[in-house]
């Protein structure tokens, strides 16, 4: 069954400002895994990080997660247009690694 | 780099007809899964596989069936197209060594069932 859901469903800024969403997950995981998908097109990976780690980087991405709270998010900082996009969580369930189980999706708009 | 290839990307079928969406991945990826997307529920496993001969039931199965003869190619069969099965499908592959991969998606088929 889907595992993360994703908060909020959706989210309108300015460039320049910070996108924060949220994952929250309901069993043991190996990693969870942030994607992008721009309209009308395939997912793209963006970060994944262990369950043993807390926090990960990668360029304008911050990822954390709580394993004691079942919950992850994401930032991005400096927004830009080009973000525009819906963002998934996705987690790798400890025992079951073979099919990665995704939440809703939040819709990302960012405004010139 | 092909990576990950569906096609056809648009179909439309009429209920009651049987198709096969092709998947085809060159990375020699052990993990192969496919997803149905729908307005407002996200990504729904309906199956997948963890090697050639190997395939599994995920979330939404019924509908729909799969093989995989060759480790490159995972179709997805819809045995008798219903309007409810009108979605946009993706293929996934993500490798099985060493755990902790990321999964490589196609571009998407777009189906509609009249």
């Amino acid at each position: 069954s889907q595992q993360g859901e994703e908060d909020p469903q959706a989210l309108s800024i300015q460039e320049g400002e910070n996108a924060t969403m949220n994952c929250s997950y309901k069993t043991s995981i190996n990693n969870l895994q942030w994607y992008r998908q721009n309209s009308g097109r395939g997912l793209v990976h963006l970060i994944l990080i262990r369950s043993n780690e807390r926090e990960k980087h990668s360029g304008r991405l911050r990822v954390t997660l709580d394993t004691s709270k079942k919950s992850s998010s994401l930032l991005i900082t400096a927004s830009r247009a080009a973000d525009t996009a819906s963002y998934f969580c996705a987690t790798d369930e400890s025992g079951s690694g073979y099919a990665l189980n995704f939440g809703k999706g939040t819709s990302l708009l960012v405004t010139p | 780099n092909a990576g990950v290839t569906q096609t056809p990307k648009f179909q439309v079928l009429k209920t009651g007809q049987s198709m096969t969406l092709q998947c085809a991945q060159d990375m020699n990826h052990e993990y192969m899964s496919w997803y149905r997307q729908d307005p407002g529920m996200g990504l729904r496993l309906i199956h997948y596989s963890v090697g050639a001969g190997i395939t599994d039931q995920g979330e939404v199965p019924n509908g729909y069936n799969v093989s995989r003869s060759t480790t490159e190619d995972f179709p997805l069969r819809l045995l008798s197209a219903a309007p409810s099965q009108t979605s946009v499908y993706f293929c996934a592959s993500r490798t099985g060594t060493g755990g902790n991969t990321e999964a490589f998606f196609g571009q998407g088929t777009r189906l509609t069932v009249v």
